[in-house]
């Protein structure tokens, strides 16, 4: 059975980067077809799309995050990690990893990171 | 980039209740959009996707329409389970970004 992990910091600094990496279980990260992307929801808000990467290593980002990040993938590895830069406390939410085969939606989800930028 | 309203905001329902949700995009997605339910703490669960395919294992009181800007989740009767905040979140296309409605929370009536 597919599982997604998510690892990373609980806290970072402000102005410092945030790195946090989904490690795939029960299936190939590199043969799947599917993408993979990050989501996160800051307290009491709604979700927000950060970035997605193909398998290929083609990388989609949301325009309003582009400047700050960069999402890699590690098919050695089978894990895909989002790097963000120059984090402030609107950073601060509950990061998840998730798979989304094309014209699907978001189908296995981690259970999500909680990262606050203090 | 594509906005998304969801209405109502809130929902308050009893046990047996037809629920209808109400997604807006301010523009055409055709019909790449997506419901998930979430419950205090827990990562989100894909219910519907492409408008009105049911994911595998979700119930079949769950259903979608729509097309265009405006989009439904409808639940037929609501069950003590389905008390929760319910999403809609289009997909069009990457370099357009993808985007979530502010969501719907269903609580007892």
């Amino acid at each position: 059975q597919l599982q997604l992990q998510e690892s990373g910091p609980g806290m970072v600094k402000p102005s410092e980067t945030l790195s946090l990496t989904c490690v795939v279980s029960g299936a190939s990260i590199g043969s799947s077809g599917s993408f993979w992307g990050w989501i996160r929801q800051p307290p009491g808000k709604r979700l927000e799309w950060i970035g997605s990467i193909y398998y290929d290593g083609s990388a989609y980002y949301n325009p309003s995050l582009r400047s700050r990040l960069t999402i890699s993938i590690d098919k050695s590895k089978n894990q895909f990690s989002l790097n963000l830069t120059s984090v402030t406390a609107a950073d601060t939410a509950v990061y998840y990893c998730a798979k989304r085969p094309p014209g699907y939606g978001m189908d296995v989800w981690g259970q999500g990171t909680t990262v606050t930028v203090s | 980039d594509i906005q998304m309203t969801q209405s109502p905001s809130t929902l308050s329902a009893s046990v047996g209740d037809r629920v209808t949700i109400t997604c807006r995009t301010s523009q055409s997605i055709s019909n790449w959009l997506a419901w998930y339910q979430q419950k205090p703490g827990k990562a989100p669960k894909l219910l519907i996707y492409k408008t009105s395919s049911l994911q595998s294992g979700v119930p079949s009181r769950f259903s979608g329409s729509g097309s265009g800007t405006e989009f439904t989740l409808t639940i037929s009767s609501l069950q003590p389970d389905d008390f929760a905040t319910y999403y809609c979140h289009q997909y069009k296309s990457y370099s357009e970004g993808f985007t979530f409605g502010p969501g719907t929370k269903i609580n007892v009536k």
